[in-house]
């Protein structure tokens, strides 16, 4: 069964430093998103993605976050300057372009900033 | 208001129980409904999606009723297997966006 998968599984950094979270998305899918869910709280939309460009991004989103399809397989979360906060699991999802927008879930990373 | 409520439990359950999760949300233009399961520390995983008649899936039953804003999960004859968080999720088109809003969640555990 196909599936989405994500590296690293556990990403260390210091703060202020750039991170990028890999995904590979399921191959026939054409939408990519990105969420986070801080420990003990609820799953947040972050990006979406499709056609090479942003569809949508949350309020969270902010100039310190970019994605990228650098080709036709990986999708990438960008993170120029870490904070604390932003200490978190980082899910990659994607979807069918038709359908129900059932969205399929990466086993996320676990991103701890120091 | 939150977007998508649920009642946080933890719903402590005996194998064999039936248990019911209930959820409502806020924006009336909310277009898809899902359950989804998750373990501990684990990703989300699609349980079901949710449709206005109603639909089944073994001993899962997923019901949706636009007019109140309001989906229930139904698990019939439980299963330690089922222990997990519940999230119910809305989805919201926007253009070529399609966003999901994920509700806390419900904790169950299935006790033997």
């Amino acid at each position: 069964e196909p599936e989405v998968t994500q590296t690293p599984s556990h990403q260390v950094t210091q703060m202020g430093q750039e991170v990028i979270l890999r995904c590979v998305p399921i191959s026939n899918h054409l939408y990519f998103y990105w969420y986070r869910q801080i420990l003990g709280q609820k799953v947040e939309f972050l990006v979406s993605f499709y056609n090479n460009e942003i569809s949508e991004k949350s309020e969270i989103f902010d100039d310190q976050f970019s994605v990228e399809r650098p080709d036709g397989s990986n999708f990438t979360l960008k993170i120029r300057s870490t904070k604390l906060e932003d200490s978190a699991m980082y899910f990659c999802a994607s979807s069918e372009r038709s359908g129900p927008w059932e969205q399929f879930f990466g086993p996320g990373t676990r991103l701890t900033v120091l | 208001r939150k977007e998508v409520e649920q009642d946080p439990g933890p719903f402590n359950v005996p194998e064999g129980a039936t248990v019911a999760f209930n959820c409502t949300y806020s924006n009336s233009a909310s277009q898809s409904f899902f359950w989804y399961r998750q373990d501990c520390r684990k990703e989300p995983k699609l349980l079901m999606s949710v449709y206005s008649s109603g639909n089944e899936d073994g001993r899962f039953t997923a019901q949706l009723n636009r007019a109140s804003q309001y989906i229930s999960l139904l698990i019939r004859d439980s299963k330690l297997s089922d222990s997990a968080t519940y999230l119910c999720v809305v989805g919201l088109s926007s253009g070529s966006a399609r966003q999901l809003t994920f509700g806390s969640g419900t904790q169950l555990t299935v006790l033997p």
